[in-house]
């Protein structure tokens, strides 16, 4: 069955760097989605990309995250300068539409900021 | 832009007894309403999903009821079972998926 992957399953980082957060979604899927979900909080949706570009971003989603897609198949978060309060865990979505269509969600990533 | 609430946040129910969850959304253009379990350490994993053209869907133990009108969303599961107990998240979606804030269900065996 196909799924989405996502590396690593646990980054700790120091406040300041930048940390990469990395994403495979399921191969024939067009729309691609960063959630982020704090301890204990729910799930919160940071950014929605499409055709190569964010269509949407949450207010979460400020100057010190970034999204790409380098290659066609990995899809990337990039924080440039973290902060403890980003610490949380990372979710990365893909869906086949970005209209009622499931969205698969990956395994996540727990981000430590220290 | 949308908003999801959720109730209960916490439910326990006795293996075998009934759980149900509810959910309002605000957000008129909202048509497809996922319904997600989350397992410790976890990604979210959809269970079941329902459309804005349908007010009921069932599958075996698992049922949703949505009501436009109301705006209401409904998880229902039936003989419950130990390995049912995770967090669950509705969720209502027109282009991006909105998260409500979770109901963790314990099953006491």
């Amino acid at each position: 069955e196909p799924e989405v992957t996502q590396t690593p399953s646990h980054q700790v980082t120091q406040m300041g760097q930048e940390v990469i957060l990395r994403c495979v979604p399921i191969s024939n899927h067009l729309y691609f989605y960063w959630y982020r979900q704090i301890l204990g909080q729910k799930v919160e949706f940071l950014v929605s990309f499409y055709n190569n570009e964010i269509s949407e971003k949450s207010e979460i989603f400020d100057d010190q995250f970034s999204v790409e897609r380098p290659d066609g198949s990995n899809f990337t978060l990039k924080i440039r300068s973290t902060k403890l309060e980003d610490s949380a865990m990372y979710f990365c979505a893909s869906s086949g539409s970005g209209q009622h269509t499931e969205a698969f969600f990956g395994q996540g990533t727990r981000l430590t900021v220290v | 832009g949308e908003n999801v609430e959720q109730h209960p946040s916490t439910l326990s129910v006795q293996e075998g007894d009934s759980a149900v969850i509810k959910c309002t959304y605000s957000d008129s253009a909202s048509n497809y309403f996922p319904w997600y379990k989350q397992e410790l350490g976890k990604g979210p994993q959809l269970i079941i999903d329902i459309r804005s053209n349908v007010g009921e869907k069932k599958d075996q133990r698992i049922a949703v009821t949505l009501n436009k009108t109301a705006k209401h969303f409904s998880l229902h599961i039936t003989e419950t079972q130990p390995e049912d107990s995770a967090v669950y998240f509705c969720a209502a979606s027109y282009d991006k998926v909105i998260f409500g804030p979770g109901t963790s269900l314990s099953v006491i065996p």
